[in-house]
């Protein structure tokens, strides 16, 4: 079975800082992975979406890589800003379901 | 474009009773996945509905039930409540596979007491 597992936990940063979120997977057989924020109390917004044949996509401030092979991704955020405040999920597809992991609380502070 | 909706978005059961969650997906979109989020357990599949069909399925017992309609739109069904069953359930939709981009809905807050 997949297991999904993001390191830190939580992470808290001064503004303007650029910070990096790690993500692992078990199985290197997947069809893709996603990156997702949600805020407290609420749904998840898709941030970036990266294809097994992809190494990595940017989006704006962000910046996701995939390392299908050692079976790790990591979401790089420039500049970051009180805004980016949220817990920040990894989900690796099978091609059939979504497997999420555990998530990253990050804080920036003004 | 409306984005995906759920109601209701908060719920209170007593155990033993049964539940009923409503997701619209966005317009176009045929794939409606349901996921349980919880503290410990974290986010979890559900099952996933296309062409009203169920397509894929995760690991829950069978109290949890679902259906979609012609429209696209999606029910999810909770039998005979059980405590642990306390959780914010996510819908979310997609154009035409699970493993493309998914867009959530807000969720529905399920309290059983």
């Amino acid at each position: 079975k997949q297991e999904v597992t993001q390191i830190p936990a939580a992470l808290s940063v001064p503004e303007g800082e650029n910070l990096v979120l790690n993500c692992s997977f078990t199985d290197s057989a997947i069809y893709n992975l996603q990156w997702f924020r949600q805020d407290p109390g609420k749904g998840l917004t898709s941030l970036l979406l990266i294809q097994s044949s992809q190494r990595e996509q940017t989006s704006g401030r962000l910046n996701a890589s995939l390392d299908k092979s050692s079976g790790r991704s990591t979401l790089y955020i420039a500049a970051s800003q009180p805004g980016d405040s949220a817990t920040y999920l990894c989900a690796v597809s099978t091609g059939n379901q979504f497997y999420f992991g555990t998530g990253t609380s990050l804080t920036v502070i003004p | 474009k409306a984005g995906v909706t759920q109601t209701p978005r908060y719920l209170i059961k007593t155990r033993g009773q049964q539940v009923t969650l409503s997701c619209s997906p966005i317009s176009g979109h045929r794939s409606v996945s349901w996921y349980q989020q919880t503290p410990g357990q974290g986010l979890q599949f559900l099952f996933e509905y296309f062409s009203e069909t169920q397509r894929n399925k995760g690991n829950f017992p069978g109290r949890f039930s679902g259906r979609q309609f012609s429209n696209s739109r999606s029910e999810m069904n909770v039998s005979t409540l059980e405590l642990g069953d306390s959780a914010l359930y996510l819908c979310a939709s997609s154009l035409d596979r699970p493993m493309e981009t998914q867009y959530f809905g807000p969720g529905t807050r399920l309290l059983v007491l």
